[in-house]
């Protein structure tokens, strides 16, 4: 089975900007997570969307957001950057999601830099 | 609050064993994962416990404590190709997911 895909894979956008990630679960996954990793505050999770739904929200500002459509694959959408939205944006997909302690497969990530 | 402890950096020799320990403090836990990313990599799962006690994958095992909200991945017969950041993460009834910040392991040789 192909990985978990993120495209695109490298970003640079200026402030104020918005902009969209994409993630492709692994064929199957119905649960995709989203994670944000910098060097100061590590992994932290975002959201998850199982089967088109958003199921858990993490503790970030309205600004971040995303859907899931009908074929798993996930999308993740920053309004108005900030230089603090410099990160490896994370997504993983796994076959029940979180609420059942599923292993996570991870994609590459989307290095997004805030100028 | 929500959050997992872990050393942030740990150094050993090739052959030999390393342990990484994980405290956590996350409301309705039901489990504890590891997992590792090498430099420019994603994370990759190393093992899971749901339940106390060892739980042995080939040369990594992992060990929970609900008890003593404590956990460990144990390394043995190092290798080079082990270095890189270890992350282990708590599983909660809010249906999230908490990663520790990780414990980069440099091996030498």
């Amino acid at each position: 089975k192909a990985g978990v895909t993120q495209t695109p894979r490298y970003l640079i956008k200026t402030r104020g900007q918005q902009v969209t990630l994409s993630c492709s679960p692994i064929s199957g996954h119905r649960s995709v997570s989203w994670y944000q990793q910098t060097p100061g505050q590590g992994l932290q999770f975002l959201f998850e969307y199982f089967s088109e739904t958003q199921r858990n929200k993490g503790n970030f500002p309205g600004r971040f957001s995303g859907r899931q459509f009908s074929n798993s694959r996930s999308e993740m959408n920053v309004s108005t950057l900030e230089l603090g939205d410099s990160a490896l944006y994370l997504c993983a997909s796994s076959t029940a999601g979180l609420e059942s302690a599923d292993t996570q497969y991870f994609g590459p990530g989307t290095r997004l830099t805030v100028l | 609050g929500q959050s997992l402890e872990q050393p942030s950096e740990v150094t050993a020799v090739e052959g030999a064993i390393v342990q990484i320990n994980c405290t956590y403090q996350t409301s309705g836990f039901y489990g504890l994962s590891w997992y590792q990313q090498h430099d420019g990599g994603a994370p990759t799962f190393l093992s899971y416990n749901a339940l106390d006690g060892l739980e042995e994958t080939g040369r990594f095992s992992s060990f929970l404590s609900r008890s003593d909200s404590y956990g460990y991945l144990l390394l043995q017969e190092l290798q080079m190709k082990d270095s890189a950041s270890y992350f282990c993460a708590a599983g909660g009834s809010q249906g999230n997911l908490i990663f520790g910040k990780g414990t980069k392991l440099s091996v030498k040789p």
